[in-house]
């Protein structure tokens, strides 16, 4: 099973902030949380990862909580193209998704 | 190509017969992934292959699944026996090892068993 939940969909203004949620409460010292979307009949594609500290890429922004039992995906200024479904994975070898966010981004 | 490579994009059987799906993974990518992928669901993890050999295949529903991958690069899927349950797209992705371990997923297989 996944070790994570996350809502099953959300809305965002385009031009906003999308800020997208995952709990993964049981997560392990070492594991980390990694953050892959799928656009309609795409294989996933991955967006970021960490570990412990904050990380930030050129698509997305990625915040842990500090006791690791959360985090928060940011897609800083959302676009039509990134209306997706967004699978937040706590790493193990078998690498296990969820059911995912279907995040819709309205105009 | 650069990228993962799976064939066919789209297979229709019969029910009851046998189907092979293909993955070409990244050259270089060790280890490699087979998921299955039903309307509306997340991908849902099949078997992992490290190298030549099946690191976990806990996943596979039945034993009319099974997957080799032979030489390390290229994988195969078979399935027998095919039923319309089976119907789904068939995910394929490679990663190397270390870096940012991310995935490389391939466009998929959408099977259809009639």
């Amino acid at each position: 099973d996944a070790k994570t939940t996350q809502p099953t969909s959300m809305d965002c203004a385009e031009g906003r902030a999308a800020n997208l949620p995952c709990n993964h409460s049981t997560i392990s010292g070492n594991e980390y949380v990694y953050w892959y979307r799928q656009i309609h009949s795409q294989g996933p594609q991955y967006i970021i990862h960490g570990l412990k500290n904050n990380e930030t890429n050129e698509m997305a922004s990625l915040i842990i909580t500090e006791d690791r039992k959360s985090s928060t995906l940011i897609l800083p200024h959302a676009t039509l193209r990134d209306t997706a479904v967004y699978y937040c994975i706590v790493r193990d070898d078998k690498i296990i998704f969820g059911k995912g966010t279907r995040l819709h981004i309205l105009p | 190509g650069a990228g993962v490579s799976q064939t066919p994009s789209n297979k229709v059987t019969e029910k009851g017969k046998y189907v092979e799906l293909r993955c070409d993974p990244i050259s270089g990518h060790t280890a490699l992934y087979w998921y299955r992928q039903s309307l509306g669901q997340g991908p849902e993890f099949l078997i992992y292959f490290q190298g030549t050999g099946a690191a976990d295949d806990s996943g596979l529903p039945n034993d009319r699944f099974f997957a080799v991958r032979p030489e390390g690069s290229v994988s195969t899927l078979k399935i027998q026996r095919t039923e319309r349950g089976d119907s789904a797209v068939y995910l394929c992705a490679s990663r190397r090892t270390g870096g940012t371990g991310e995935l490389f997923f391939g466009e998929g297989s959408r099977l259809t068993v009639l």
